[in-house]
């Protein structure tokens, strides 16, 4: 069985200060892992994704995250917050052989002015 | 524009009558799934869809019943709502063919947020 574990319910940062919401993950074979963000009354939006190859991967608003095998993490992270980045965010895993998606329980991002 | 559509957007009804939400892709995706959304719970899978005529149950599949006649939708039916099954629902589809480097990314529909008394 595939999980995910969000540590945190919330996440507070000032801004212009780095960011980093946390992942955890477990899967038997090779983790697929992704991040998304809901921001209020919308659906889900993907931020990126691990698949295969480098470690730390770009995504979309200026999000990064690093994907560490040993630690079994999958940190989502970001320079410079913005108070537009408030908003619950989502980190997802699938085993490669399989298509279900397995959530995390959510970490609400609050960044203050 | 690619995307993922769901009807209705607010439902509000009553313990016991039936009532269909719908959800439709216009990327030509094999894969299409439902998840409710509860605070403290995250997301978590009702039921999903490799393939027309192909679903199958997920983590919380109670209650609920889906049908795949075409690609394109997937609809979920609760045949007789109860009020633990206020939520927030969402669809969602994918490409299981995509090749390895598409990760098998999924695009999620707006929402239907359900209330049942």
């Amino acid at each position: 069985a595939q999980s995910v574990a969000q540590p945190e319910d919330q996440v507070n940062v000032a801004e212009g200060n780095p960011l980093t919401v946390k992942c955890t993950y477990s899967v038997s074979g090779n983790p697929y892992l992704f991040w998304y963000v809901q921001y209020p009354n919308r659906g889900l939006q993907f931020l990126l994704k691990y698949i295969t190859g480098d470690n730390l991967v770009k995504g979309s608003y200026g999000f990064e995250a690093e994907f560490n095998k040993s630690q079994t993490s999958f940190h989502l992270k970001k320079p410079s917050a913005l108070v537009s980045d408030s908003a619950l965010y989502f980190c997802a895993v699938r085993d490669g052989r399989y298509s279900t998606l397995t959530f995390g329980k959510g970490t609400m991002l609050l960044v203050s002015p | 524009e690619a995307q993922v559509t769901q009807n209705p957007r607010y439902l509000i009804t009553v313990t016991g009558k039936k009532l269909t939400v719908t959800c439709s892709q216009n990327m030509n995706h094999e894969y299409m799934s439902w998840y409710r959304q509860d605070p403290g719970l995250g997301l978590r899978q009702i039921y999903y869809s490799m393939n027309v005529e192909v679903t199958d149950k997920g983590d919380v599949p109670e209650g609920y019943k889906v049908s795949r006649k075409e690609k394109r939708n997937f609809p979920l039916i609760l045949e007789s709502p109860s009020p633990n099954q206020t939520s927030l629902y969402f669809c969602a589809s994918s490409t299981p063919n995509g090749g390895r480097t598409s990760g098998y990314e999924q695009y999620f529909g707006p929402g239907t947020r359900l209330t049942v008394t």
